[in-house]
């Protein structure tokens, strides 16, 4: 089975411009969460997609966003881009919503796209 | 507020030597904790712990979990230069779908 992937695998972009990346899910995955990491915050979650519904968003401003689409592919977009946006965003897909024991549950990483803004 | 905390944030040893990475959590409503490996690219699934006390192995790494101090610790026996990485801890809570990320603890095996 392919893994989680996602494009482009880097990207510079900058500052007031916006930008869309993508990610494609395990095949039969339905969920699909987003995250940032840099190195001083670690991963954070920004959203969690299933079934083209967002069910959980974490702690960021509105210039971040995202949709599924029924293939169950995923994208983010983040509006007028700041610095501080610059990270590694990852993309996590799971066989199922949370409600259900064991391993069906863990989540499973892309390689990631790397975004710098300049 | 919900935290993950991990220690050491980095790590140096030697071919050979025994680690001992260190997850501690606040978390309400924990359903999960898990460990992931990072090393260039994306994480990748070492081990989910759910039940305290039970110890969890893949080869050189094991996992065990203690829900009534809320930590966990991974162990790495005899590492070898390709154990070299990043080390993420996670925890689940019983609501949502949102894992709580530490900040990781980077791990260099030296020859």
């Amino acid at each position: 089975k392919a893994g989680v992937t996602q494009t482009p695998r880097y990207l510079i972009k900058t500052r007031g411009q916006q930008v869309t990346l993508s990610c494609s899910p395990i095949s039969g995955h339905r969920s699909v969460s987003w995250y940032q990491q840099t190195p001083g915050q670690g991963l954070q979650f920004l959203f969690e997609y299933f079934s083209e519904t967002q069910r959980n968003k974490g702690n960021f401003p509105g210039r971040f966003s995202g949709r599924q689409f029924s293939n169950s592919r995923s994208e983010m977009n983040v509006s007028t881009l700041e610095l501080g946006d610059s990270a590694l965003y990852l993309c996590a897909s799971s066989l199922i919503a949370r409600g259900v024991w064991g391993s069906q549950e863990t989540q499973y990483f892309g390689p990631g796209t790397r975004l710098l803004v300049l | 507020e919900d935290k993950v905390v991990q220690s050491p944030l980095s790590l140096v040893v030697h071919e050979g030597d025994t680690v001992t990475l260190n997850c501690s959590y606040e978390v309400t409503n924990f359903r999960s904790l898990l460990w992931y490996k990072q090393e260039k690219k994306a994480p990748t699934f070492l081990f989910m712990l759910t039940s305290s006390g039970i110890e969890k192995k893949s080869g050189r790494l094991s996992s065990i979990l203690d829900k009534k101090e809320l930590f966990s610790i991974l162990n790495i026996t005899a590492t070898q230069t390709g154990d070299s990485a990043i080390y993420l801890c996670a925890v689940a809570p019983n609501t949502g779908n949102q894992f709580y990320f530490g900040t990781g603890t980077s791990l260099t095996v030296i020859p």
